[in-house]
């Protein structure tokens, strides 16, 4: 157990609809990262946040939106789904406090969305 | 453009014998790299790390060597047992984002 949670586990939708995915980080880490593996890929980044504030962006669609909130857990919204968007999105926590690079980041479960 | 590459989808070894998965990069940028590994429906677990500054890490039955020079990476496991049977994943600290390669399927037969 990484002590990052995700909901819902799967989640089963139509084109066109919006999905909010939820993920609560490991106590006391104040990043928060998004990526999305699709069938037969690697795990995609798509944003991060640190203490509330959007620090670094990747292959992020603009259908896509996500936030961090006070409380440190953090909502990836979904939105004018596409079969296309059918993959496993993935949160994972650090500490990282002044965005230097070599520390580790530790996954959730993940959320399988699959869009019908 | 793929910055981390794990050339080999697969790999099957004996129980006991040693496993050797292997990544290569190509942004000199990259200090730090991790390994994680996968199984199904379940997220990415962290395994070991290396920083730039060393050429070995070693943590168990797993030991990752660095070889700055050929922008290569490799993680040893031995012995290997059946319950490693799993998909690894290299990954590179990009600065704000760890990249990934697409992983390697690890099949320890007993």
């Amino acid at each position: 157990d990484s002590g990052v949670t995700q909901t819902p586990k799967h989640l089963i939708t139509a084109t066109g609809q919006r999905v909010t995915l939820r993920c609560s980080p490991r106590s006391g880490d104040l990043s928060v990262y998004w990526y999305q593996q699709s069938l037969d890929q690697g795990l995609q980044f798509l944003i991060q946040y640190y203490n509330g504030e959007e620090r670094a962006k990747g292959n992020i669609l603009e259908r896509f939106s996500a936030q961090q909130f006070p409380d440190l857990h953090s909502e990836l919204n979904l939105s004018s789904l596409e079969l296309g968007d059918s993959a496993l999105y993935f949160c994972a926590s650090s500490v990282r406090t002044s965005g230097g690079a070599g520390e580790t980041q530790y996954f959730g479960p993940g959320t399988r969305l699959l869009v019908l | 453009d793929q910055q981390v590459k794990q050339n080999s989808p697969s790999l099957s070894v004996q129980e006991g014998r040693i496993s050797i998965l292997n990544c290569d990069y190509t942004n000199s940028m990259f200090d730090y790299f991790l390994w994680y590994k996968k199984y199904p429906a379940e997220g990415p677990t962290f395994l070991i790390s290396i920083s730039s500054i060393k050429d070995k890490n070693e943590d168990g039955r797993f030991t990752v060597f660095l070889n700055k020079s050929a922008k290569h990476l490799s993680l040893h496991i031995v012995p290997s047992q059946p319950g490693d049977s799993a998909v690894y994943f290299c990954a590179a600290d990009g600065s704000e984002k760890l990249v990934f390669g697409k992983g390697t399927k690890l099949t320890v037969n007993p």
